[in-house]
């Protein structure tokens, strides 16, 4: 059963525009909430994460949300910039579990 | 520190034959984890160790599928005997406790 679910395939935006990637799970017990990029041929690389007791956290471009009573956290990336193009993971953990995954978001920019 | 390393990166066998996969994890890190990347499923988990006990397998999809770890710095997964529907793509992933895991490359796998 999909604890972690991304239910956008794919997503297409215009370079220096705004891109947000959307993630929704439904355990109420995961309290680390992480994002990741994967290239082609890649494994995939760690972006930003929160922490349950947070709902905003701030990296440079990219801006991770958590909203804890609608079980959903989403990543955005301003501006969005043709390098941003990859597969766009989001994953859960609680204490002494394993991260557990979506399907993924595949992000295009272009120019 | 080079990361995590898995080897070999790609792999090609027949069906029926018997398949390891091998996983070098960051030195210091005590968690590691093996997931296989397919489309229909994207990043599944398969199995956990923390201090090479293994912690989590219920997402080893049957008796066909092994893995061990026996010391901090390796682990193997194994696949025997291996079937067709075992390709994709095999991660494996270390981390020091809490937070984020770091990924290797990846094994390609394919069984014709």
């Amino acid at each position: 059963d999909q604890q972690v679910k991304q239910n956008s395939p794919s997503l297409s935006v215009q370079e220096g525009r705004i891109s947000i990637l959307n993630c929704d799970y439904t355990n109420s017990m995961f309290d680390y909430f992480l994002w990741y990029k994967k290239y082609p041929a890649e494994g995939p690389t760690f972006l930003i994460s929160i922490s349950s007791i947070k709902d905003k956290n701030e990296d440079g471009r990219f801006t991770v949300f958590l909203n804890k009573s609608a079980k959903h956290l989403s990543l955005h990336i301003v501006p969005s910039q043709p390098g941003d193009s990859a597969v766009y993971f989001c994953a859960a953990s609680r204490t002494g579990y394993a991260l557990n995954f979506g399907k993924g978001t595949s992000l295009l920019v272009t120019p | 520190d080079a990361g995590v390393i898995q080897s070999p990166r790609h792999e090609v066998t027949e069906m029926g034959q018997e398949v390891t996969l091998r996983c070098k994890p960051i030195s210091g890190h005590n968690s590691l984890f093996w997931y296989r990347q397919t489309m229909m499923r994207g990043l599944e988990l398969l199995i956990y160790f923390n201090n090479n006990v293994p912690i989590d397998d219920s997402g080893m999809p049957e008796d066909r599928f092994s893995a061990k770890m026996p010391n901090a710095s390796f682990s193997t997964l194994k696949i025997q005997p291996s079937e067709p529907r075992d390709s994709a793509v095999y991660f494996c992933a270390s981390s020091p406790g809490r937070g984020e895991a770091f990924f290797g490359q990846g094994t390609r796998l394919t069984v014709v």
